[in-house]
């Protein structure tokens, strides 16, 4: 099956700087990768998604990049602020599984004022 | 319009016990699923339904069965509960062309 590995496990950053966190999958037929935003305690939500049909998609300052031959995806956070601060997980999937998502395992994102 | 509701919040149960986590959608999605979340493990997918009337193993069924009940309803089942068992337990729901997940609240379970 489809596995995700995601780096750094936990980033610290001083607002008004960039973050990225990189994710790469192995089943090459995957062509869905989303990011998931999960605050201390609540439940995770979608941010930001990408499929395998586009390089990057940007969404405020939010970007998601992808690079299909080596199978990674990134995600990159520009200018943040403390409200950015929680875990942040990539995941993929392909249409012939029902679109069930394997998650990465995580990253924890303290944004520092 | 709820989202996707989940019962109970909370749950403690001795080794050996048996219990159901309810999962409930008012969105007419076809797709739900089931993750359990650990400290480091992220979320890792137990059993989903693609559909009403089917269902698949995911990455961790071990220990764990399922029931599309209808379209809106989608049952996790513990038959005898471990320590190993004890996680926050997420049901979801998508539907194409989107896919996006929609999580419900999240379920505490703690096995002693």
């Amino acid at each position: 099956g489809e596995n995700v590995e995601q780096h750094p496990s936990t980033l610290s950053v001083q607002e008004g700087d960039s973050a990225v966190i990189k994710c790469t999958y192995s089943d090459s037929a995957s062509n869905y990768f989303p990011w998931y935003k999960q605050e201390l305690g609540k439940r995770p939500q979608l941010i930001i998604d990408i499929r395998s049909n586009v390089g990057e998609k940007k969404d405020q300052r939010i970007a998601v990049t992808l690079n299909k031959t080596a199978k990674h995806f990134s995600l990159h956070i520009t200018e943040t602020q403390p409200e950015d601060s929680a875990v942040y997980f990539c995941a993929a999937s392909r249409q012939n599984s029902g679109y069930a998502l394997n998650f990465g395992k995580g990253t924890s994102l303290l944004v520092t004022p | 319009n709820a989202g996707v509701t989940q019962t109970p919040k909370f749950q403690v149960l001795k080794t050996g016990q048996s219990m159901t986590l309810q999962c409930a959608q008012d969105m007419n999605h076809n797709s739900m699923y089931w993750y359990r979340q650990d400290p480091g493990m992220g979320l890792r997918l137990i059993y989903y339904s693609a559909s009403e009337g089917t269902t698949d193993k995911g990455e961790v069924p071990n220990g764990y069965n399922v029931s599309r009940l209808n379209k809106r309803e989608f049952s996790l089942r513990l038959e005898s509960a471990a320590p190993s068992q004890t996680s926050v337990y997420f049901c979801a729901s998508s539907e194409k062309p989107s896919n996006v997940l929609t999580f419900g609240a999240g379920s505490r379970l703690t096995v002693l």
